[in-house]
């Protein structure tokens, strides 16, 4: 049973537009999410998160949106840039408890130049 | 440089061998964590530490065996690996107790089972 699912494997986008990344998540006692970006052969790179607290969370050009309702998150990347291609990665935590992070399976973002 | 460093970063070992990894962090976390990252699949948490006493086991087999001697270092062991244990092993630690925090991640060791 995947907890946290991000449905579309790869995205292309055009330099200078939006990218959109999108993540649903299934366990109600999460509470913290967090974006990672991965480049082939290294380890994830901690981007962004978000509190449950907070529906909107902005760090220059990354935001990122939690609809707590609907069980979905999204990352966007505003202009995109070549430099963001990678696989970003959308995690979940639960602060109550043990900490585990539970991670989507990525999306490929290409951006083109 | 994300203060955790995992070593070796590529390792190569037969069915019968017997191998461990390494991860080291320097950021002052109380816990830590083993993930397994297969192709097409999420990463898959396989053990966490906190204040070195292990406080998850995600139904990982036994041969492979975790050891934190400390809260700053976390071995994996390895050994009688089957092929299809073939993956990207990366570690991560982060604060903690209660409150929002992340997990860094090592740069991970590429294990190969031959």
């Amino acid at each position: 049973d995947q907890q946290v699912k991000q449905n579309s494997p790869s995205l292309r986008v055009q330099e200078g537009r939006i990218s959109i990344l999108n993540c649903d998540y299934t366990n109600s006692m999460f509470d913290y999410f967090l974006w990672y970006k991965k480049y082939p052969a290294e380890g994830p790179t901690f981007l962004i998160s978000i509190s449950s607290i907070k529906d909107k969370n902005e760090d220059g050009r990354f935001t990122v949106f939690l609809n707590k309702s609907a069980k979905h998150l999204s990352l966007h990347i505003v202009p995109s840039q070549p430099g963001d291609s990678a696989v970003y990665f959308c995690a979940a935590t639960s602060t109550s408890g043990t900490y585990k992070y539970i991670f989507g399976t990525g999306t490929r973002l290409k951006v083109l130049a | 440089e994300t203060g955790v460093t995992q070593t070796p970063r590529h390792l190569v070992m037969g069915m019968t061998n017997k191998k461990s990894l390494k991860c080291e962090q320097h950021l002052g976390h109380n816990a830590m964590y083993w993930y397994k990252q297969s192709a097409k699949k999420p990463l898959e948490l396989m053990f966490v530490y906190n204040f070195k006493e292990q406080t998850e086991n995600n139904s990982v087999p036994s041969r492979f065996s975790p050891e934190c001697p400390n809260s700053s270092h976390l071995f994996l062991h390895l050994h009688t690996l089957q092929p299809e244990d073939s993956a990207l092993y990366l570690c991560a630690s982060s604060r903690s107790g209660t409150g929002s925090t992340e997990a860094f991640f090592g740069q991970g060791t590429r294990l190969t089972v031959v």
